[in-house]
């Protein structure tokens, strides 16, 4: 059963706008979250994270929301570039857990 | 430069044999571990190690197995009993502790593919 869920595959979204990205969990002992921003044929790197102390936390043009009594969290990537483009997964953990659970990922496409 | 090393970046096997994935880390870290991806799906465990000489299977454990006799190294076999082994298989691993908030790091990955 997938305990973190990304139910968009793809998205596409023009130079210089937002781009938002989802996802949803199931797990209400989930305390740490993270997305991930992955091109073809290479491993993930890591682009930011936040712990469910917080409801928002900001990196340059990422931030990254929380609601925890809808268990969901978004990516916002403001303003959108075209080296933006790439898959993007979310993942989840708990505080004393030794597993990082991954979403399915979705593709962002940002056009020129 | 720190960072985690998967070689190699391409392995082809014939059906029927076993075939073992390097994965070698220099950032001093305890925890290792190994996910496959496949078109369309998020990536699934197939074991990891938080300490060396131990290691607990994921989600996906049948038909692989590992080894941890050293801090830096992380192999994965995947045997001929894993019935679908083509696969994009990436390595990860994490400084500190289980109770810490630490990002999971990436090595490049090996696509293998089972003819």
């Amino acid at each position: 059963d997938q305990q973190v869920k990304q139910n968009s595959p793809s998205l596409s979204v023009q130079e210089g706008r937002i781009s938002i990205l989802n996802c949803d969990y199931t797990n209400s002992m989930f305390d740490y979250f993270l997305w991930y921003k992955k091109y073809p044929a290479e491993g993930p790197t890591f682009l930011i994270s936040i712990s469910s102390i917080k409801d928002k936390n900001e990196d340059g043009r990422f931030t990254v929301f929380l609601n925890k009594s809808a268990k969901h969290l978004s990516l916002h990537i403001v303003p959108s570039q075209p080296g933006d483009s790439a898959v993007y997964f979310c993942a989840a953990s708990s505080f004393n857990g030794n597993q990082f659970y991954f979403g399915t990922g979705t593709s962002l496409t940002v056009i020129p | 430069d720190g960072g985690i090393t998967q070689s190699p970046k391409y392995l082809f096997r014939k059906e029927g044999q076993n075939v073992t994935l390097s994965c070698e880390q220099n950032l001093n870290h305890d925890a290792m571990y190994w996910y496959r991806q496949d078109p369309g799906q998020g990536l699934r465990l197939i074991y990891y190690s938080q300490i060396v000489n131990d290691f607990q299977k994921g989600d996906i454990a049948e038909g692989y197995s590992v080894s941890r006799e050293k801090k830096e190294s992380f192999p994965l076999t995947v045997t001929s009993a894993q019935k679908n082994p083509t696969a994009f298989y990436l390595c990860a691993s994490r400084s500190g502790s289980v109770s810490s908030y630490n990002e999971q790091f990436f090595g490049p990955g090996t696509r293998l593919t089972v003819l």
